[in-house]
């Protein structure tokens, strides 16, 4: 069956340090890829999407998010972290065709960044 | 405001007791879903329904049931809830072609003693 890994299941950082979150996926075909963030108290938010194109992809606040195909992954980087991207994030994964209507969470990775 | 709604967002309630949590979106999206998050497992998908009427199970429907007679709702009943389903639910919408960029509500949290 199809799954999404997320190997970190907690980081903890300094402000300003850089930020890379694994993401690994199974399946062999084509897939559209998500990062999802959760802030404390709050539900989940779009934080970037890759469809097609360009492999690296940029999203809100910094975050930018790699695809590479031969290494079934899409991790996700920021390059200076600050306190409030304490969260907890997720990876998520879509097939096409007839399992379009299914999207696929990893298992998350909360974020505790150090004032 | 585009949003999702979701009622109650707490609630502590005994093994056996019938339960429904209520789901309402006001984008007119055809697609609705349920998942449940629990530590370290992240998000897992109960049931999901493509549009009214129509529903399908996710990856954990057991314990569950769902229905969808209106677009706009999307309840997710429990008629015997057990301990282990305490857990965090979140509802979430989406246009039938963009079940990548769903919307989520803002979660219930449910304790089962």
């Amino acid at each position: 069956a199809q799954s999404v890994s997320q190997h970190n299941h907690h980081v903890i950082l300094s402000e300003a340090a850089s930020l890379e979150l694994g993401c690994n996926y199974s399946y062999g075909g084509t897939v559209n890829l998500f990062w999802y963030v959760q802030y404390p108290g709050q539900h989940l938010q779009l934080l970037l999407k890759y469809f097609s194109g360009d492999p690296l992809v940029k999203g809100i606040k910094g975050f930018e998010a790699e695809f590479i195909k031969s290494k079934f992954s899409f991790n996700l980087r920021k390059p200076s972290v600050q306190w409030s991207d304490t969260a907890e994030y997720f990876c998520a994964v879509t097939l096409p065709g007839s399992s379009a209507s299914k999207i696929i969470f990893g298992s998350g990775t909360r974020l505790s960044i150090r004032p | 405001e585009a949003q999702v709604t979701q009622n109650p967002r707490y609630l502590i309630t005994v093994t056996g007791k019938k339960l429904t949590v209520t789901c309402s979106q006001n984008m007119n999206h055809e697609y609705m879903s349920w998942y449940r998050q629990d530590p370290g497992l992240g998000l897992r998908q109960i049931y999901y329904s493509m549009n009214v009427e129509v529903t399908d199970k996710g990856d954990v429907p057991e314990g569950y049931k769902v229905s969808r007679k209106e677009k706009r709702n999307f309840p997710l009943i429990l008629e015997s809830p057990s301990p282990n389903q305490t857990s965090l639910y979140f509802c979430a919408s989406s246009h039938w072609d963009r079940v990548n960029e769903q919307y989520f509500g803002p979660g219930t949290r449910l304790t089962v003693t």
